[in-house]
């Protein structure tokens, strides 16, 4: 069965470094999500992308974040200047076209010191 | 805005008991209702969906029903087992596009 795949399953950077998370979606998917977890907090939705624009963002989502999909199949979130509050869980989504389910990939769990 | 609100845990619960884990929501349109379960060191995986008023979603023994009355859809199962230990997430979403929503997640122990 197809899923959504992330790497690194962890990632552990000082303040102020750029990190980039890597998500495979699954192939026949049109949107793409990133969401973020706080340790025991709830998840929280950080942008939407769809033919290959963003096609909505949270507060969350500003100026330090970006979204990529440099290729058929990769699917990045970067951030360009970590805070120790971007300590995380993150989690990509993707879905088919008229279906509202969403599919998680496992998350890469990011540690800001 | 929309929100979801779940009962907070820990439930801790013996092998073979009736499990109810409340969920409320409040939206502006008409959302579909989901629980999400996350296992130990795996992503959020889809339990049950509903998309519309009196539906039920029922998958793996688990059973929700959407209450538009009580804006409610809280999750059951009849008889726990210990392989269902994980954290449930109660969620919303307003249209098929459209982010989810989620609740702060139910972590729920079965201890045999």
């Amino acid at each position: 069965e197809p899923e959504v795949t992330q790497t690194p399953s962890h990632q552990v950077t000082q303040m102020g470094q750029e990190v980039i998370l890597r998500c495979v979606p699954i192939s026949n998917h049109l949107y793409f999500y990133w969401y973020r977890q706080i340790l025991g907090q709830k998840v929280e939705f950080l942008v939407s992308f769809y033919n290959n624009e963003i096609s909505e963002k949270s507060e969350i989502f500003d100026d330090q974040f970006s979204v990529e999909r440099p290729d058929g199949s990769n699917f990045t979130l970067k951030i360009r200047s970590t805070k120790l509050e971007d300590s995380a869980m993150y989690f990509c989504a993707s879905k088919k076209d008229r279906e509202e389910t969403q599919y998680f990939g496992p998350g890469t769990r990011l540690l800001v010191l | 805005g929309d929100s979801v609100t779940q009962m907070e845990g820990p439930v801790t619960l013996s092998e073979e008991a009736f499990l109810t884990i409340n969920c409320t929501y409040t939206a502006t349109g008409y959302p579909s209702l989901f629980w999400y379960v996350q296992y130990p060191g795996e992503g959020l995986q889809l339990l049950l969906k509903a998309t519309k008023a009196d539906d039920k979603g029922s998958n793996k023994g688990f059973e929700a029903t959407y209450r538009k009355e009580t804006t409610s859809f809280h999750l059951e199962k009849g008889s726990v087992q210990v392989s269902d230990s994980a954290v449930y997430f109660c969620a919303l979403s307003d249209s098929g596009n459209t982010p989810l929503v989620f609740g702060k997640g139910t972590r729920l122990s079965v201890i045999a």
